[in-house]
């Protein structure tokens, strides 16, 4: 079956540290993105890409990259730069359009210890 | 810029009540529209959407109309059960970016 995957599911990372999150995705979808979710909050977006060897800035990039080399894969790093990085981390994929609606992942949630 | 508007939540239902979560947006243009479903500790799933004025969306038993003259998408279902417990997310999207914009998400909690 055809879907999107992020790993791991829960991260620990130390004050400092750079830690990287995966998301693949099999759909043949042309589009990625990350958002961040954090309690009782709606999403931002951190970074998405419509192409593969190209990206852009969401609302929230500050302290994130992002990579896209193949199109079935998007990692995002969150930096040691990103001041509050404890959050629920979602990708999602989608085709190119207005009305083809996202796929999600099932997320990573990230804790700094 | 593009905004979408849901009611504040919980919406706290005994089992078999009827569901509504009213949902506004402001968008230039013709936008598809999309309600999303977030099971606790989980991603998004779609739940439904409607991408011209007067369609209907419908999918296990939840159904949203797209209404242009009220600039609504509001979802509703007949009886809920305990496991439609969950945050719900309206959600929009144009041909100019093809970006969605999300709602706050609108919290549902179901009691036996």
């Amino acid at each position: 079956d055809g879907g999107i995957t992020q790993s791991p599911k829960y991260l620990f990372r130390k004050e400092g540290q750079n830690v990287t999150l995966s998301c693949e995705q099999n759909l043949n979808h042309d589009a990625m993105y990350w958002y961040r979710q954090d309690p009782g909050q709606g999403l931002r977006l951190i970074y998405y890409s419509q192409i593969v060897n190209d990206f852009q800035k969401g609302d929230i990039a500050e302290g994130y990259s992002v990579s896209r080399e193949k199109k079935e894969s998007f990692p995002l790093t969150v930096t040691s730069a990103q001041k509050n990085p404890t959050a629920f981390y979602l990708c999602a994929s989608s085709m190119v359009g207005a009305s083809s609606g996202y796929t999600f992942g099932s997320g990573t949630r990230l804790t700094v210890v | 810029g593009d905004s979408v508007t849901q009611m504040e939540g919980p919406v706290t239902l005994s089992e078999e009540a009827f569901l509504t979560i009213n949902c506004t947006y402001t968008a230039t243009g013709y936008p598809s529209l999309f309600w999303y479903v977030q099971y606790p500790g989980e991603g998004l799933q779609l739940l439904l959407k409607a991408t011209k004025a007067d369609d209907k969306g419908s999918n296990k038993g939840f159904e949203a109309t797209y209404r242009k003259e009220t600039t609504s998408f509001h979802l509703e279902k007949g009886s809920v059960q305990v496991s439609d417990s969950a945050v719900y997310f309206c959600a929009l999207s144009t041909g100019g970016s093809y970006i969605p914009t999300f709602g706050r998400g609108t919290s549902l909690i179901v009691h036996p």
